[in-house]
């Protein structure tokens, strides 16, 4: 897969927007960046993914940069059920699996 | 819609004793995945199904661990014998249409299922 780098941890006040930056430079045209969240003690949740369009649902919305390198999820109004691990994947190739690295820590404090 | 299923939610075992763990995926899902998830470590994929036919099991020790499918729906996991290292969740998760992550899918996950060994 190809490789995503996001930052360890980040803190993020309640109502504001929590932008979360992801890198993958060796990224190819045909992959996909996926973000996904767990909160503590749940499985994975789907929150949105995109190929080169910048794409937005009810949970967040996906920054693509033009040269497809990194990307940012926002998260318009951060609440304290935000606070999870927010993971960026890249699965490589069309049978590419979901491989999870560290993530991000998301803590929303009041 | 109902997700995908999980049980036992939580389970402890000795260490050599057998366990099972089954999934009912998201009605209609074809694409069907077990992860396991040790403790402060992101999911690590053990084995994926097409419909009932193993696709990739390249991650799953295969010495204690085994995994079914068979009539395309549900699945059930097995762990015999359980070790120590075996401590962690247990997750399955699905996706509607064939083909992995790679082509778009967007794959759910559920609950997960707790194993403790001692």
């Amino acid at each position: 897969d190809a490789k995503t780098t996001q930052p360890p941890s980040m803190d993020c006040a309640e109502g504001r927007a929590a932008n979360l930056p992801c890198n993958h430079s060796t990224i190819s045209g045909n992959e996909y960046v996926y973000w996904y969240r767990q909160i503590h003690s749940q499985g994975p949740q789907y929150i949105i993914h995109g190929l080169k369009n910048n794409e937005t649902n009810e949970m967040a919305s996906l920054i693509i940069t033009e040269d497809r390198k990194s990307s940012t999820l926002i998260l318009p109004h951060a609440t304290l059920r935000d606070t999870a691990v927010y993971y960026c994947i890249v699965p490589k190739g069309s049978w590419g699996k979901l491989q999870f690295g560290a993530g991000t820590q998301v803590v929303v404090t009041p | 819609e109902a997700g995908v299923a999980q049980s036992p939610r939580y389970k402890i075992i000795e260490k050599r004793q057998s366990v099972a763990f089954w999934c009912n995926p998201i009605s209609g899902h074809a694409t069907l995945y077990w992860y396991q998830q040790i403790l402060g470590q992101g999911p690590k994929l053990l084995i994926q199904f097409q419909n009932n036919g193993v696709v990739d099991d390249s991650q799953l020790p295969k010495d204690r661990f085994s995994a079914e499918r068979l009539k395309g729906v549900d699945s059930t996991l097995k762990i015999q014998p359980a070790k120590l290292e075996d401590s962690a969740v247990y997750l399955c998760a699905s996706s509607l249409v064939p083909g992995g992550a790679g082509s778009g899918n967007t794959i759910y996950f559920g609950e997960g299922s707790w194993l403790t060994v001692v």
